[in-house]
């Protein structure tokens, strides 16, 4: 069993939509990353956080420490934000244990 | 904006050929991290660097594999001989480390170099 896991692997919106992505941990963690990858295979980090809620433009990010979930939720979707969205678990260093991510496409 | 800069962005190569992957931090960042990204595995940390010295090289095969940092600019990993079975994307992400204060950092990750093994 992975330590980090995903759901749903795929997802098929509509334009508008709201979107909300699940990622479940079974390890301690000092922080929890949300990834976006693009169609064209770059990485970008979107969020890193430790506790709370994190808000850039449309996208928030949030986390449960004691349940170890964390949700990134996408407001107003749209066809650029087609993507596979990537958790990752940071233990004590920084290394990085990795969801097998979550495929979004967003139809117009 | 500062980015991480791999090269070559694809590589097509025989089986038993040596494969050099090269990787150019930002500026600035003291750790460099090597990953690799196949459909089954998803993403897998292979080795990290803090300082030019290796931290962590556990996620990788040693009798084939071997990452260095020559200098602060430069990060490499090598594969030789190479198998079929290494065809992956390779990604080098960089970041400040944790030991200087900062708290946890992002990763900031390079566009891969594709790599195909006939």
């Amino acid at each position: 069993k992975n330590e980090v896991e995903q759901s749903p692997q795929n997802l098929t919106a509509q334009e508008g939509e709201f979107i909300t992505i699940n990622c479940s941990y079974s390890v301690g963690i000092s922080a929890l990353h949300w990834l976006q990858q693009h169609p064209g295979g770059g990485i970008v980090s979107l969020f890193m956080l430790s506790s709370g809620k994190k808000k850039h433009g449309r996208l928030i990010a949030t986390i449960n420490i004691q349940e170890k979930h964390s949700s990134l939720h996408i407001t107003a979707s749209h066809p650029r934000d087609s993507a596979v969205y990537i958790c990752a678990a940071q233990g004590g260093s920084e290394k990085l244990v990795f969801g097998k991510g979550t495929k979004l496409t967003v139809n117009p | 904006d500062a980015r991480v800069t791999q090269t070559p962005r694809h590589k097509v190569t025989e089986m038993g050929q040596e494969v050099t992957m090269r990787c150019q931090p930002i500026l600035g960042h003291n750790t460099v991290f090597w990953y690799r990204q196949t459909m089954m595995q998803g993403l897998e940390l292979l080795a990290y660097f803090r300082n030019r010295a290796p931290l962590d090289d556990s996620g990788m095969p040693k009798d084939r594999f071997s990452a260095e940092m020559p200098d602060a600019t430069l990060a490499t990993l090598k594969i030789q001989p190479s198998e079929p079975r290494d065809s992956a994307v390779y990604f080098c992400a960089s970041g400040l480390g944790i030991d200087r204060g900062n708290g946890n950092q992002p990763q900031h990750f390079g566009d891969g170099t594709r790599l195909s093994i006939l």
